[in-house]
C-alpha cells in the first residue's frame, strides 16, 4: 500500500498552461507539504497544511495555489506555467507535533515546461 | 535563518570502503537533525535522526552523532555496498516547526 501517492508521475506541458498535481496520504497524518526539488537536487519547502489549514507559505509566486479538501489530500495547482517551474515536486506528510516527526515523501512529479 | 551545509559531491567509493558525509548546521535553539536518502526515481526516505545533543541515530549500518559543540551531524558507514548508491540529505527542524530545512544533498556512487 502506497503511503503518500502523487499523480501524475510525469507532466510535460507548454508555457502559459495551467496544471494540477494531486497528492493523497493514507497514514492518518495531520500535516502535509509540498517541496520543490530543482535540477541540482536542492529541496525547498513551498507549503504546509495542518488539518486543511495553511501553516507554512514560503516565498512562492502566487501562480502556485495549494488546496486541501480534507486532511488526507493536498493538491497543487499552477497557473501560467513558466520555464523556471520545471522541477520535481514532492508531496510529503507527517504527524503533527513538535517537529521531531519524520516526513513521509511521495515519489515525486517531474514537471517539464517547454 | 536556519541552514544546513553538507559536503559537495559527488562521492565515488568502492564496495566495502568507509563512508563519511559531513554535515554542519546553523539554527536557533536546539534543532532535531535528520538524514534522508533518495534512491534513483524515488522520494526521500528517513534514514536516521537525533533529537538532542550527543544522541546517536543509526539505521542499516549508517550512524550519525548530534554534536552540539561543533554543530555537526556527520553521516558514517563502515562498509558501503553498491545498493547504498543514492543521494543523501542532511536536514534540521527547529523551534517546534514542522518545516524541514535541507542541505543540498550529496550523491554517493558505490562501485563493485
Amino acid at each position: 500500500d502506497t503511503a503518500v501517492s502523487q499523480t501524475p508521475k510525469y507532466l510535460v506541458t507548454q508555457m502559459g498552461n495551467d496544471k494540477s498535481i494531486k497528492c493523497e496520504q493514507n497514514l492518518g497524518h495531520d500535516t502535509m507539504y509540498w517541496y520543490k526539488q530543482d535540477s541540482k537536487k536542492f529541496l525547498k519547502i513551498m507549503f504546509s497544511y495542518n488539518n486543511k489549514e495553511l501553516i507554512i507559505n514560503e516565498t512562492v509566486p502566487n501562480r502556485f495555489s495549494p488546496k486541501s479538501p480534507d486532511k488526507a489530500h493536498l493538491n497543487l495547482h499552477i497557473n501560467s506555467l513558466e520555464l523556471g517551474d520545471s522541477a520535481v515536486y514532492f508531496c510529503a506528510s507527517s504527524p503533527s507535533g513538535t517537529g521531531n516527526s519524520p516526513l513521509h515523501f511521495g515519489n515525486g512529479t517531474r514537471l517539464t515546461v517547454t | 535563518g536556519d541552514s544546513v551545509t553538507q559536503m559537495e559531491g559527488p562521492v565515488t567509493l568502492s564496495e566495502e570502503a568507509f563512508l563519511t558525509i559531513n554535515c554542519t548546521y546553523t539554527a536557533t535553539g536546539y534543532p532535531s537533525l535528520f538524514w534522508y536518502v533518495q534512491y534513483p526515481g524515488e522520494g526521500l526516505q528517513l534514514l536516521l535522526k537525533a533529537t538532542k545533543a550527543d544522541d546517536k541515530g543509526s539505521n542499516k549500518g549508517f550512524e550519525a552523532t548530534y554534536r552540539k559543540e561543533t554543530t555537526s551531524f556527520h553521516l558514517e558507514k563502515g562498509s558501503v555496498q553498491v545498493s547504498d548508491s543514492a543521494v543523501y540529505f542532511c536536514a534540521l527542524s527547529s523551534g517546534g516547526s514542522e518545516k524541514l530545512v535541507f542541505g543540498k544533498g550529496t550523491k554517493l556512487t558505490v562501485n563493485p
